[in-house]
């Protein structure tokens, strides 16, 4: 039981490229969940999903889009990357029962964007 | 709107004393409350949670935290703190009738224990 998995761990993007930062989950979660984790700012929301083909906006999604086509997997794309998004990237999953307190998160990518 | 408040960006304590870290809360509603720890270049780990009952609650690696309403906190202790509890401790708080299981996370409070 690998958990929750993120591909790639580090990334050098120039200003203007795009990229999917993958991410999989093997608990057969229903929620899934993309937080970046800025400098002494905790984690923000970007997206979330309950469900594959149901996804919604949290705090901060401009710039990112995502997509659910399956239960385990839930991909983030940044489309025209910006220094403002340099950032930990993290994907974290929840069961949907009725135990869905815990989220369990991967070990994160780390995007630099010069 | 939900929010949480890690007052303090770092505590230093020395092996062996007591150690709190510091967590308030503001939700509409009732809150659940989660403690998570990270360690360099890794992803958070789940430390303990307050759901119901208990306010005082018993987590992974001797850790426990105290739900108190009234004053909408919810602090991270440990009696003895050893060196290899330094890491970054996030707080987290979710609203009960969010049927999404969103959380929000404080800015994180970083853990130094000294030998």
């Amino acid at each position: 039981n690998a958990g929750v998995t993120q591909t790639p761990k580090f990334r050098i993007l120039k200003i203007g490229q795009s990229m999917t930062l993958q991410c999989t989950q093997d608990m057969n979660h229903n929620y899934m969940y993309w937080y970046r984790q800025d400098p002494g700012m905790g984690l923000k929301l970007i997206y979330y999903s309950v469900g594959a083909g149901i996804t919604d906006k949290g705090e901060v999604p401009n710039g990112y889009n995502v997509s659910r086509s399956t239960t385990e997997d839930f991909p983030l794309r940044l489309e025209l990357a910006a220094p403002s998004q340099t950032s930990v990237y993290f994907c974290a999953s929840s069961d949907s029962g009725p135990s869905r307190y815990e989220q369990y998160f991967g070990p994160g990518t780390r995007l630099t964007v010069t | 709107a939900q929010s949480v408040a890690q007052p303090e960006d770092q505590v230093n304590v020395a092996e062996g004393n007591p150690l709190t870290v510091k967590c308030t809360y503001s939700v509409s509603g009732n809150p659940y409350l989660f403690w998570y720890v990270q360690y360099p270049n890794r992803g958070l780990q789940f430390l303990l949670k307050y759901i119901t009952g208990d306010n005082l609650v018993k987590g992974s690696y001797g850790f426990e935290a105290e739900f108190n309403k009234s004053q909408t906190s919810f602090h991270l202790k440990k009696p003895s703190a050893l060196v290899s509890d330094s890491a970054l401790y996030f707080c987290a708080v979710r609203d009960i009738r969010d049927n999404f299981n969103k959380f929000y996370f404080g800015s994180g409070t970083k853990l130094n224990v000294k030998p």
